[in-house]
């Protein structure tokens, strides 16, 4: 099994500023990653596939990085609706398919 | 536009059997290269992949959860279930439906609001 592992845990930060959330996979998985936000009492929602290719619908401020084992995703500009649980999962190797821990933006 | 909407008891006791349905709105289930999926969430917790099934109804699971999933397909209905047996506290979860490309392309969108399943007595 594919262990995802991501960081930080919590990230503190203010509006208007950047943010940059890390995912480490335990083996290569190519640049099979996608990302997901999710907001509270809501169910996650697709923002990054192809670890770059943003979903249909998603701001440019969302970006996404890295292939192999470490990627990132970076969002811009931080606006109030973008504080949430943001999740990586991997669909190289299966099954089968994980997700990281995830990582909770928090303002700052 | 895909819709999923999942439903089940709310209440299962112990031992007993969950049995959830995800019915889909806008495409077949047996209709294209997709797969169907389950995953669910414990409170406060992350994100677990339960099992997905293909339109032609092959299904593939979790192997945490193999011995005791079944998932299949209501094409009259147009309904994805789910079924897990001899439940637990730790099955105790959020559980959403999902649908997903095939191959290298399993990345899950669009999603169901989420069914929250709780094993008590």
């Amino acid at each position: 099994e594919v262990v995802m592992a991501q960081s930080p845990a919590t990230l503190s930060v203010s509006p208007g500023e950047g943010a940059t959330l890390s995912c480490r996979a335990s083996q290569s998985v190519n640049s099979n990653l996608a990302w997901y936000q999710q907001r509270p009492g809501q169910a996650p929602r697709l923002l990054i596939y192809g670890a770059t290719t943003r979903a249909t619908g998603v701001p440019a401020r969302f970006s996404g990085s890295g292939s192999g084992t470490d990627f990132t995703l970076t969002i811009s500009s931080l606006q109030s609706e973008d504080f949430a649980i943001y999740y990586c999962q991997q669909y190289d190797n299966w099954p089968p398919y994980t997700f990281g821990q995830g990582t909770k933006l928090e303002i700052k | 536009q895909v819709q999923l909407q999942e439903s089940g008891p709310g209440l299962v006791k112990p031992s007993e059997t969950l049995s959830l349905t995800c019915t889909v709105s806008g495409a077949s289930v047996i209709s294209g290269s997709f797969y169907w999926h389950w995953i669910r969430q414990p409170a406060g917790k992350g994100l677990e992949w339960v099992g997905r099934i293909y339109t032609t109804g092959s299904t593939e699971y979790n192997p945490s959860l193999q011995s005791r999933v079944t998932m299949a397909l209501d094409t009259s209905k147009n309904q994805v279930s789910l079924k897990l047996t001899s439940v637990t506290a730790a099955d105790t979860a959020a559980y959403y439906c999902a649908r997903s490309g095939i191959y290298y392309s399993v990345w899950f969108g669009p999603w169901g609001q989420g069914t929250l399943a709780t094993v008590s007595s």
